[in-house]
């Protein structure tokens, strides 16, 4: 089974600080991560994932996120808020030991990020 | 989002009331998804189509049909609903369903049932 946790219902940092979204997860093997963003009125887009390889992944707008084996993390991180930031963010899993068989991609219930001016 | 369109954008319909989303994608993807988000819940997987072959489908009501005609396309066809199935629905694509490809999401489809 896999399953994926965002602690944070909401998000409110100040423009030009760091941010941070929280993401763990919890897989019987290995896992796929990735995290989409949704702006309103908007369908989910593609921000980064992990495969393998490198545990700090660079994503699009400025966004990367740091897979932790040892903690079963995924933190999305900017080091500076824009405005423009401001929307849902979803942190998603699949587990690699699933197969051929297992179409899920496991999502969490997303985090609102507010970004203050 | 001009990767995977989807139509109407809105939908109002009354529960005896017979309707079909449209979804199209245009990345030349394998598989295609249908998703129902509500408000509060995580993203509820409803159908996966892998070269127009139906490969999940996640306990979902029969009053919700999906068809894939190509790979390109696909339909969600609604009849008799509830007003809890009001939500806004999704549909995504990929080039794989089972890998680490990443879905493309279309804008969604905001459904209400009166």
């Amino acid at each position: 089974a896999q399953s994926v946790a965002q602690p944070e219902d909401q998000v409110n940092v100040a423009e030009g600080n760091p941010l941070t979204v929280k993401c763990t997860y919890s897989v019987s093997g290995n896992p796929y991560l990735f995290w989409y963003v949704q702006y309103p009125n908007r369908g989910l887009q593609f921000l980064l994932k992990y495969i393998t390889g490198d545990n700090l992944v660079k994503g699009s707008y400025g966004f990367e996120a740091e897979f932790n084996k040892s903690q079963t993390s995924f933190h999305l991180k900017k080091p500076s808020a824009l405005v423009s930031d401001s929307a849902l963010y979803f942190c998603a899993v699949r587990d690699i030991l699933a197969g051929a068989g297992s179409y899920q991609l496991t999502f969490g219930k997303g985090t609102k990020l507010s970004v203050i001016p | 989002e001009t990767g995977v369109t989807q139509t109407p954008r809105h939908l109002v319909m009354g529960m005896t009331n017979k309707k079909s989303l449209k979804c199209e994608q245009h990345l030349g993807h394998n598989a295609m998804y249908w998703y129902k988000q509500s408000a509060k819940k995580p993203l509820e997987l409803m159908f996966v189509y892998s070269l127009e072959e139906r490969v999940e489908n996640n306990s979902v009501p029969s009053r919700f049909s999906p068809e894939c005609p190509n790979s390109s396309h696909l339909f969600l066809h609604l009849h008799t609903l509830q007003p809890e199935d009001s939500a806004l629905y999704l549909c995504a694509s990929s080039r794989d369903p089972t890998s680490s490809y990443e879905q493309y999401f279309g804008p969604g489809t905001r459904l209400t049932v009166t």
